[in-house]
Parts: structure tokens; C-alpha cells; sequence
């Protein structure tokens, strides 16, 4: 069946640094991805829209130039945080969709130190 | 704006039990709906989806979840539990109509947290 991979699952960075994570379609194209962020035992809140090719769609409240989104490839879209901080740590999941079903990557653990 | 609420935040249930997690949705038509698991550190897994037709629908797992259009609703069930279903779970929804599935993005509920006492 269809997977979405996310790459790395633990990121440990230090603050000011900056990290990023890939989410993979591995045997589906997709035209558009979503990154979720989610804080602990709280639900996901959806961060932004990543669609290939053109500039990502950012909910409101959340920051382009800190996070920046690329989706360059029909089955690879990343995810940066530039200039992390503390405040950034938080578990980061990426989806796509296939046929009728929305699939869900493994999530990256963010943790700034 | 849609909005999906799970009133439970936790519950627990003895292994072996029935089992019903709550969710209502806002919304000024039927949307797409969902249940999906999460684990500890883990992404999530979708359990089953309702679209159109029959009410009840079967998921993975033994899961199965009814639409109640009257109530908007759409209610997780599972007769006896295992240990192995501890988790989060989250309901979400999608807007209709779909103009090209996938690229929708999805509301979610705050979540139940489903403890199991052996």
C-alpha cells in the first residue's frame, strides 16, 4: 500500500541552528503534501500546504521565513526550521493523499537544546 | 469553519471490554469523515472512513464507526478491546465536495487517549 516516509524521526539541533526534515511519497506522486505540527498530548494543527512545484500555503498564525517548505519533486517535500529554538521543539507530522485514503508519515521529534 | 470535538479526553477501559470513543463535527453539509490511532512517538494510522452509503462502516482492527447524521456524529466502536489498543485517537474531517482527494487537508479533534487496565 501507499506510504509516506519522514526522515529524520529524532533531530536533536542546538538553538540558532536550522534542520530539516523530508517527507517521501515512496511509491505514489503527489501533487500536494500537509505538515502538521503537534505539541505534546495536544491534537495536530496543520501548518501549512506544500504543493509541488509552486509556493507552500501557510495557515495563519504560522511564520514562512521560519518555516520553510519546499516541494520540489512530485514525491519529496521538506520541511525547515531555520533559526530553531526552544519553542520549536515539538513533533512534526507530514501526509499525502492516494486514491481516497490520506496517509500520515512517522513524524519527526524536533527537540532544541 | 468546520470543527470536530471528542469530548473524552481519557478513558479507560478494562481489556476485554466495549469500547465507544465520542466524536461530533461542525459542519454545513456532511464532510468526509475519520478515525485514525496514533501510538507513543508514532505517526498515525488511519482506522476507517465514511464518504457516502452505509452508515456503518468497518475499519482495521476490529474498529467500526457510525455516521449519525441527526447527531453529527460519527462514533468509534469496538466490542472487546486488547491491550495493544492503547493510544491516541483522533476523529478528523475533510470538506466535501473532494475536487481531487488527497489534496485536502484535514481537521482533527483534540484527541482520546484510550487506557487499558488488564
Amino acid at each position: 500500500g501507499a506510504v509516506v516516509s519522514q526522515h529524520p524521526s529524532w533531530v536533536i539541533c542546538k538553538s540558532g541552528t536550522s534542520v530539516k526534515i523530508e517527507c517521501r511519497s515512496l511509491d505514489f506522486q503527489a501533487t500536494t503534501m500537509f505538515w502538521y505540527r503537534q505539541f505534546p498530548k495536544q491534537s495536530l494543527m496543520l501548518m501549512a500546504t506544500s504543493n509541488e512545484g509552486s509556493k507552500a500555503t501557510y495557515e495563519q498564525g504560522v511564520e514562512k521565513d521560519k518555516f520553510l517548505i519546499n516541494h520540489a519533486s512530485l514525491t519529496l517535500s521538506t520541511l525547515t526550521v531555520t533559526s530553531a529554538h526552544p519553542e520549536d521543539s515539538s513533533f512534526y507530522i507530514c501526509s499525502a493523499g492516494s486514491g481516497n485514503t490520506i496517509y500520515f508519515g512517522e513524524g519527526s521529534w524536533l527537540t532544541v537544546v | 469553519a468546520q470543527s470536530v470535538t471528542q469530548p473524552d479526553i481519557h478513558i479507560t477501559v478494562s481489556e476485554g471490554a466495549s469500547l465507544e470513543l465520542r466524536c461530533n463535527y461542525s459542519y454545513g453539509a456532511t464532510p468526509y469523515l475519520f478515525w485514525y490511532v496514533q501510538s507513543p512517538g508514532q505517526g498515525l494510522q488511519l482506522l476507517l472512513k465514511y464518504f457516502s452509503g452505509d452508515t456503518l462502516v468497518q475499519g482495521i482492527k476490529g474498529f467500526e464507526a457510525e455516521f449519525k447524521r441527526s447527531q453529527s456524529s460519527f462514533n468509534l466502536r469496538k466490542p472487546s478491546v486488547h491491550w495493544s489498543d492503547a493510544a491516541e485517537y483522533f476523529c478528523a474531517v475533510a470538506p466535501i465536495p473532494l475536487s481531487n482527494f488527497g489534496n485536502e487537508k484535514l481537521t482533527f479533534g483534540t484527541g482520546t487517549r484510550l487506557t487499558i487496565i488488564p
